[in-house]
């Protein structure tokens, strides 16, 4: 059983909506991040938030803003996406970040998004 | 730069034999860590199996052994007694270490197919 909770699992949304992604762990974690997933290819890093703060941005447009409220919570709100923008978007966590920090990504089930 | 290859977009192997699946890297770093996941149809992603590189003996977990050659810059993946659950995506991935998030490089995944 996963430890990295994602919701919705399913979210069909216009190009016009506002909508959130939801990423939970009780893992104790300290690093999350966000990828995106294209059908049979392998994941993309979008962001990672280490003890709370954004670390990384892969050049990701602003029509994805993520937010971590929390060590154990983090969100990917979407606004104005555009069809290709459908894709599964994975959170994952690990302990921390750093050599010494735990060397395992966790990854949630997903949650598959479709932009119409 | 990292980069993971996998060269075999697509296996197939009897119920009950064995399979070897291949990936190669490239880094100038001379410690990090790799892992082989597997995605189902259910596209969530799970640890199959984790490598030190600083680690000469190679990992095994029940079906699942590779086989690291660190100066070939060689991971295979080998599962044993193959099972029809054993049906997935298979992405080898490469971990380098950053105290702003450990970051995956993953390679492009093998389809491998269990026939019954």
């Amino acid at each position: 059983d996963t430890e990295v909770t994602q919701t919705p699992k399913h979210l069909v949304m216009g190009m016009t909506n506002k909508k959130s992604l939801k990423c939970e762990q009780h893992m104790g974690h300290r690093a999350m991040y966000w990828y995106k997933q294209k059908a049979k290819k392998p994941p993309e890093l979008m962001f990672v938030y280490s003890y709370e703060k954004l670390s990384i941005n892969e050049s990701v447009p602003s029509r994805f803003s993520p937010e971590c409220p929390n060590s154990s919570l983090l969100n990917l709100h979407l606004h104005a996406l555009q069809p290709e923008d459908s894709a599964l978007y994975l959170c994952a966590s690990s302990q921390g970040t750093g050599r010494y920090s735990g060397n395992t990504i966790y990854f949630g089930e997903g949650s598959w998004l479709t932009v119409v | 730069a990292q980069t993971v290859t996998q060269s075999q977009p697509e296996m197939s192997v009897q119920e009950a034999e064995t399979v070897t699946l291949s990936c190669t890297y490239d880094t100038s770093e001379s410690n990090y860590y790799l892992f082989w996941y597997k995605q189902p149809p259910s596209r969530q992603m799970i640890l199959v199996i984790r490598q030190e590189a600083y680690k000469q003996q190679n990992a095994t977990e029940n079906r699942f052994s590779v086989n690291f050659q660190k100066a070939a810059k060689s991971f295979s993946l080998k599962i044993s007694d193959s099972q029809l659950g054993d049906t997935a995506m298979y992405f080898c991935a490469f971990m380098s270490f950053s105290n702003t998030g450990n970051q995956f490089y993953f390679g492009t995944g093998t389809s491998l197919t269990v026939i019954p």
